[in-house]
């Protein structure tokens, strides 16, 4: 079946630090990938999507490229803001038909500090 | 207005009683969803509905039964819990139904959750 793994958290670090968050997925068909946002206290939000292998998804200075030959779509940020601490999941969407709720990853707490 | 909104957001119930959470749209949205987040966990898919018919029910327990009376409402009828149901309840709702060409993209907007605790 499907899987979305990434990397165990908590990932703590200074504001204006670069960020990269792992995540790689295993599917059949040609999944869409998400990455989606919690704030403390507060449901998912949609951060960024691709849709097709190569896309570049892309949202307040985040970013993430739909790697099919590596299964990945790891998130990165060029500088960090306190305002970034949050648990960041990633998450497919498998086109094959069927009922699509998404597959999600277990979360990565991400904290950043003054 | 706007957006998935779910009540309550906090419940203490225990193991003999019987509660109900309620998530309520205002998007226009024609499937909803509830998934469980336990900690360390990945979120559990646990029911779709589409168009107000129950199309996915990933072996939840029959003590969870979910209830769609008309598209913008969705509840989750508790019965007989365990400990081990506490968790954080999220109901999402997305624009296209599942298994329509290109729902694979399909964005699923959250609530902000109902945080069970069964004692």
């Amino acid at each position: 079946g499907d899987s979305v793994t990434q990397m165990e958290g908590p990932v703590t670090l200074s504001e204006e630090a670069f960020l990269t968050i792992n995540c790689t997925y295993t599917a059949t068909g040609y999944p869409s990938l998400f990455w989606y946002v919690q704030y403390p206290g507060e449901g998912l939000q949609l951060l960024l999507k691709a849709t097709k292998a190569d896309d570049k998804g892309s949202n307040k200075g985040f970013e993430a490229t739909y790697r099919k030959e590596t299964t990945s779509f790891h998130l990165e940020k060029g500088s960090v803001q306190v305002s970034d601490s949050a648990v960041y999941f990633c998450a497919l969407s498998d086109s094959g038909g069927g009922a699509d709720g998404l597959t999600f990853g277990k979360g990565t707490h991400l904290i950043i500090q003054p | 207005e706007t957006g998935v909104t779910q009540t309550p957001r906090h419940l203490v119930m225990g193991m003999t009683n019987k509660k109900s959470l309620k998530c309520e749209q205002h998007l226009g949205h024609n499937a909803m969803y509830w998934y469980k987040q336990s900690a360390k966990k990945p979120l559990e898919l646990m029911f779709v509905y589409s168009l107000e018919e129950r199309v996915e029910n990933n072996s939840v327990p029959s003590r969870f039964s979910p209830e769609c009376p008309n598209s913008s409402h969705l509840f989750l009828h508790l019965h007989t819990l365990q400990p081990e149901d506490s968790a954080l309840y999220l109901c999402a709702s997305s624009p296209q139904l599942p298994g329509q060409p290109d729902s694979g993209a399909n964005v699923l907007t959250f609530g902000a959750g109902s945080r069970l605790t069964v004692l």
